[in-house]
């Protein structure tokens, strides 16, 4: 069974800088999908970006980006310029693509705060 | 507005007392799917549907049950309620297995059983 660990439960950054939010897992799979989801204080589950894992380019999606390092089962998340709105907690998610249910696998999360 | 819609948004019963959670995507998604959220150990599924009258069982499924009579709705229904499952409920929905876009999820049910 595959899983997904976050080993920082709580991060800080002063606003407008840039900081690094670690995940790594376990797979015997070559092919999969790896997710980063925000959860903001209003509960809602916002997808924040996504990597394919046969693309060895890291996706960015704005101030966001990744760390995919797939020989070494790593995803990190890098937040640039970081914003009061980047408060929230964040959780990197994985999906196989022989999944039945295409079920995502979650890490416990990490709690980011954003410090004026 | 596409989107998944669960209520109540908030819900407090007693052990034993059956409950539904309602869900409902206007996506026209196969897949829908429950989680629950506990604390430092992120979402864990409970249940998945890939179609109507298709369910199948996710990582924790003891103690609930669930239907899809029609593809836009996938209720979670809670027969006996215990206290070990009070926890904050997602249903989500994605249109294929495969899909790169993740899922669509609800607003969440924060569920307390005293």
């Amino acid at each position: 069974a595959q899983t997904v660990t976050q080993s920082q439960p709580e991060m800080s950054v002063q606003e407008a800088e840039t900081v690094t939010l670690s995940c790594t897992y376990d797979t015997s799979e070559s092919d999969y999908y790896l997710f980063w989801y925000k959860q903001p204080p209003s509960r809602q589950m916002i997808l924040v970006i996504r990597q394919e894992a046969y693309k060895q380019q890291n996706a960015t999606e704005n101030r966001f980006s990744v760390n995919f390092q797939k020989a070494a089962k790593s995803f990190s998340l890098k937040i640039s310029d970081s914003q009061l709105g980047d408060a929230a907690m964040y959780f990197c998610a994985y999906s196989g693509l022989n999944n039945a249910g295409n079920m995502l696998t979650f890490g416990g999360g990490t709690r980011l705060m954003v410090k004026p | 507005e596409a989107q998944v819609t669960q209520n109540p948004r908030y819900l407090i019963t007693v052990t034993g007392k059956k409950l539904t959670v309602t869900c409902s995507q206007n996506m026209n998604h196969e897949y829908m799917s429950w989680y629950r959220q506990d604390p430092g150990l992120g979402l864990r599924q409970i249940y998945y549907s890939m179609n109507v009258e298709v369910t199948d069982k996710g990582d924790v499924p003891e103690g609930y049950k669930v239907s899809r009579k029609e593809k836009r709705n996938f209720p979670l229904i809670l027969e006996s309620p215990s206290p070990n499952q009070t926890s904050l409920y997602f249903c989500a929905s994605s249109p294929f297995p495969d899909s790169d876009d993740g899922y669509t999820f609800g607003s969440g049910t924060r569920l307390t059983v005293v």
